[in-house]
Formats: structure tokens, sequence, C-alpha cells
């Protein structure tokens, strides 16, 4: 079966530090995201590609990169981990237009 | 910008009653698609129901209806006979029918008492 994967599930790392979140879809859907979610803000866009080289940047996009350099993956990159940015990463992928989003099970960072 | 508003942080219902989950958004746009979401305690979301602004008709799934009044710019999700699995986290989401990413409300959170 088709599925949305992230790795890795739960990750601890200090301030100041490069991570990065993995996102893998067997769909061959173009368009993938990444949202973080928090408590009381819901879910927010932080960056989204509609195909391969095309990215673009969302509403909360600062101290976030990623690159699309195939369609199966979009990788998240925090290029300076800030305490701010302890939360839980959720990719998603869609075929286009306006169809729903397919979710991956989330990651959750924790920034000391 | 197109926005998405849920006016009820949390509600909670008895087993086997219904609730009702509202969901304002603001659009220019006259073609979109609205959503509704569940996220239970495992985290992982799951598509609940989908509705197509140009249907008149209000979408079903099962005990899941939404009422869907468009000049009101209102989406709201009732649950009939709510079961304990219905306890989550439940988010309303706009999506415009270009190419454009989905854009979620803050979510509900609703308990569901035996």
């Amino acid at each position: 079966d088709a599925e949305i994967t992230q790795s890795p599930r739960h990750k601890i790392t200090e301030t100041g530090r490069q991570v990065t979140l993995a996102c893998h879809q067997t769909w061959n859907h173009n368009n993938m995201f990444w949202y973080r979610q928090d408590l009381g803000h819901g879910l927010r866009l932080i960056h989204y590609s509609y195909g391969v080289q095309d990215t673009n940047k969302g509403e909360v996009s600062d101290g976030y990169s990623v690159s699309r350099s195939n369609t199966e993956d979009l990788p998240l990159t925090l290029e300076s981990a800030a305490s701010s940015q302890t939360s839980v990463y959720f990719c998603a992928s869609s075929p286009g237009g306006a169809r729903e989003l397919f979710f991956g099970e989330g990651s959750r960072l924790t920034v000391l | 910008a197109q926005t998405v508003t849920q006016s009820q942080p949390e509600m909670s219902v008895q087993e086997a009653e219904t609730v009702t989950l509202s969901c304002t958004y603001d659009t220019s746009e006259s073609d979109y698609y609205l959503f509704w979401y569940k996220q239970p305690p495992s985290r992982q979301m799951i598509l609940v129901i989908r509705q197509e602004a140009y249907k008149q008709q209000n979408a079903t799934e099962n005990r899941f209806s939404v009422n869907f009044q468009k000049a009101a710019k209102s989406f709201s999700l009732k649950i009939s006979d709510s079961q304990l699995g219905d306890a989550a986290m439940y988010f309303c989401a706009y999506i415009y029918s270009g190419n454009t990413p989905l854009v979620f409300g803050k979510g509900t959170r609703l308990s569901v008492i035996a």
C-alpha cells in the first residue's frame, strides 16, 4: 500500500544544532507540505512544494528550509535549532488541485 | 488571505448524544473545498468529511454530517450517537480550488463522557 512516512518519530536536540526531518511518500504525489502543530495554534504551514525543484514558503518559514530533488522526498531542515522550534511536525502530500491531504504520523522534536 | 476560525477550543458530549462543532471561514473565492479532520491521541490525522462549495447538498459520512452555509461562510460538523472513540481533536480546513495549500483552524478538542 502507498504511504507517507516520517523519520525520526521522536528527536531531542540542543540549541544551535542542525536537524533534518525526513518525509517520504510512495503515492507519487506532486504536492508535499510541512506543518507544525502547537497547542493553541493548530497546524501552521512551514514550507510546501508542487513538484521537483519547486519550493515555497509558508506562514512560519523562518529558520526552516526544504529541498525537492525527487517526487518522493521533502526533507525539512532546521539550520540552527531554537527552543521555539520545539513542536510536532507533520508532513503531508496530495495529488494536486483541491484534493485532501494525506498525512504522515508526525515527528516530535524537542530542542533543549 | 483565507482564514479558518474554530471558536470552541474544547467541547464535551455524553456518549450516544449529538454534538455540533463550529467552523467559520473567510474567503473571497466562490469555488473551494472544506474538510474536517480528526486527530485522536495517536496523533494521526484522519479525514472525516469533505464538502465542495459548489454543491448545495450537505455531505454525510455515517454518523458525521455537516451544515454548510455558503453565504454565512459557516461549516459545522455534527456527530450523532457519539462514541468514546470520537474523542479527539477536530480541525476544520479550507482549500481554494486552485493549487494552494490547505489552511487549518486551531482545532476543537472533543471529550466524550461515558
